[in-house]
C-alpha cells in the first residue's frame, strides 16, 4: 500500500496518560497535515509541515499537543495528560510539491479513546 | 479565518434522481474549494474540487460550481447511485494558507 499509513488505527487510554501516534506520509510528499475528526464533523485541522518545518498550528493545539517531522519523512503527535474531550479520530494527510493546489491525501486515521 | 458552513446536513434521494449539495465560506480571500467523500470507516477522498478563477467543473456524474460574489459553492451529483450514499464534505483554503476548512458534513443516502 503506497497510501498514506498511520498507526496504531485505534488507541485506548486514561486519562492523564499520553499519547503518540505515528503518521508515514507518501513518499516524496513534502507537505504533511495532520486534523482531528470527532463525530459527525468534518475534520478540523490541527497543524502543518513542509519538510520538517512545522509552518502552521492552529488555535485547537494546545499546549499538551505537541508535533514532529525530524528528517521531513514521517510525523509524530503526541498528546500529553491526555483528557476525555481529547476522544476523537485523529487523522493525517499528505500533499506533493510545492504548488498551491495540491490534493491533499488522507491516512485512515488513529481513533483515540480516553476513558 | 475561513468559516465554511454546509447543508443540508442529511440529503435522500431514489436511484437515479439528481443531489445538490451546497456551501457557503466567509473569506473573501479563499482560492482553493475541494469536496471529499468518507464512507463510513474510511478515510475521506477528494472527488473534485475547483480553484477561485473558474466557475464551473464537471467530472463525468459530477460537477462542482462556485460563485465568488455570493461566496458560495455547490456539488452537483446526477444519476446517483447507490455507492454514492456515504458523507460529503466540503472545504475552503484561503490564500497564504495550506490548512483546509471542513464544512459539517452531508450524508447522502441513495435508496434504490
Amino acid at each position: 500500500d503506497t497510501g498514506v499509513s498511520q498507526n496504531p488505527r485505534h488507541k485506548i487510554t486514561k486519562r492523564g496518560q499520553n499519547v503518540t501516534f505515528r503518521c508515514d506520509p507518501i513518499s516524496e510528499h513534502n507537505r504533511l497535515y495532520w486534523y482531528r475528526q470527532t463525530l459527525g464533523q468534518g475534520p478540523e485541522f490541527l497543524t502543518y509541515f513542509q519538510n520538517e518545518a512545522q509552518l502552521e498550528k492552529s488555535r485547537l493545539l494546545s499546549d499538551r499537543f505537541s508535533a514532529e517531522r525530524p528528517k521531513g519523512s514521517f510525523s509524530t503527535l503526541e498528546i500529553q495528560r491526555t483528557e476525555q474531550g481529547d476522544s476523537a479520530m485523529y487523522l493525517c494527510a499528505s500533499s506533493p510539491g510545492l504548488a498551491d493546489y495540491n490534493e491533499q491525501f488522507f491516512g485512515p486515521g488513529t481513533r483515540l479513546t480516553v476513558l | 479565518g475561513e468559516n465554511v458552513e454546509q447543508h443540508p446536513s442529511t440529503l435522500s434521494v431514489q436511484e437515479g434522481d439528481s443531489a445538490v449539495i451546497k456551501c457557503t465560506y466567509s473569506d473573501s480571500a479563499s482560492n482553493y474549494f475541494p469536496w471529499y467523500k468518507q464512507e463510513l470507516g474510511k478515510r475521506p477522498q477528494l472527488i473534485i474540487d475547483i480553484r477561485s478563477n473558474v466557475g464551473e467543473k464537471k467530472d463525468q456524474r459530477i460537477a462542482v460550481t462556485l460563485n465568488k460574489t455570493a461566496k458560495h459553492f455547490s456539488l452537483h451529483i446526477t444519476e446517483t447511485q447507490p455507492e454514492d450514499s456515504a458523507v460529503y464534505f466540503c472545504a475552503g483554503r484561503d490564500t497564504g494558507r495550506r490548512a483546509l476548512t471542513f464544512g459539517s458534513g452531508t450524508r447522502l443516502q441513495v435508496q434504490p
